[in-house]
């Protein structure tokens, strides 16, 4: 079965601290990955996806086939980033995305 | 320049009564989809459409239907709307191709509430 998993449902850090948000998935074929951030009061919107392999924001995601994770980091968080984010996995041929249970980062000052 | 437009911000609907969210996209884009958005539980895929007229079911399509008559336009309906149908509904678009293939454009969310 496809599915993504995000562990954790908030992940609390001061600014300047490195960040981690994890992201696991189970899915038999090639798979295709991406993280989406909503921000307060705005739209879902697309972060990052590991076919592009750019940093955005200052934040980097690496696929490891072996682990099945699409963990995505970010060396020292900013305020700014504080918002919800999801994992999500493109299953099979069709547009279809599977998203994870969402991960909130709380960036304190 | 909002792209993805879903026309009801908020509702708030009885028990039983049927309930129609709209969502229009101006780019052109062939697929389009509705999830659900609760917390804890993320967003779940209600249905998509990969063409005109054209749809599958997700994850959780009980209670819903949807209708596609023109490329722009994905409306979801709940026949009989329910308390557990409370919730944010995002529909979003994308196109299979070129550098943004399968890249998500959201709407705003539409907030229902059943009583």
């Amino acid at each position: 079965a496809q599915r993504v998993t995000q562990p954790e449902k908030l992940l609390s850090v001061f600014k300047g601290a490195p960040v981690e948000l994890k992201c696991n998935y189970s899915y038999s074929g090639s798979p295709e990955l991406f993280w989406y951030v909503q921000y307060s009061r705005q739209r879902l919107q697309l972060l990052l996806r590991h076919i592009s392999r750019e940093s955005i924001k200052g934040f980097t995601a690496d696929l490891n086939k072996g682990e099945t994770s699409f963990h995505l980091k970010k060396p020292f968080a900013q305020e700014e980033d504080s918002a919800m984010y999801y994992c999500a996995l493109r299953a099979g041929n069709t547009g279809k995305l599977i998203f994870g249970q969402g991960t909130t980062l709380q960036v304190k000052p | 320049d909002v792209k993805v437009t879903q026309s009801s911000r908020y509702l708030v609907k009885r028990t039983g009564e049927k309930v129609f969210l709209e969502c229009v996209q101006d780019m052109d884009h062939e697929n389009m989809f509705w999830y659900r958005q609760d917390p804890g539980l993320g967003l779940r895929l209600i249905y998509f459409s990969y063409d005109v007229k054209m749809k599958e079911k997700g994850d959780i399509p009980e209670g819903y239907s949807v209708s596609r008559e023109k490329k722009e336009r994905f409306s979801l309906i709940l026949e009989s709307a329910s308390t557990n149908q409370t919730s944010m509904y995002l529909c979003a678009s994308s196109t299979p191709l070129g550098l943004g293939a399968n890249v998500l454009t959201f709407g705003a969310g539409s907030r229902l509430t059943v009583l």
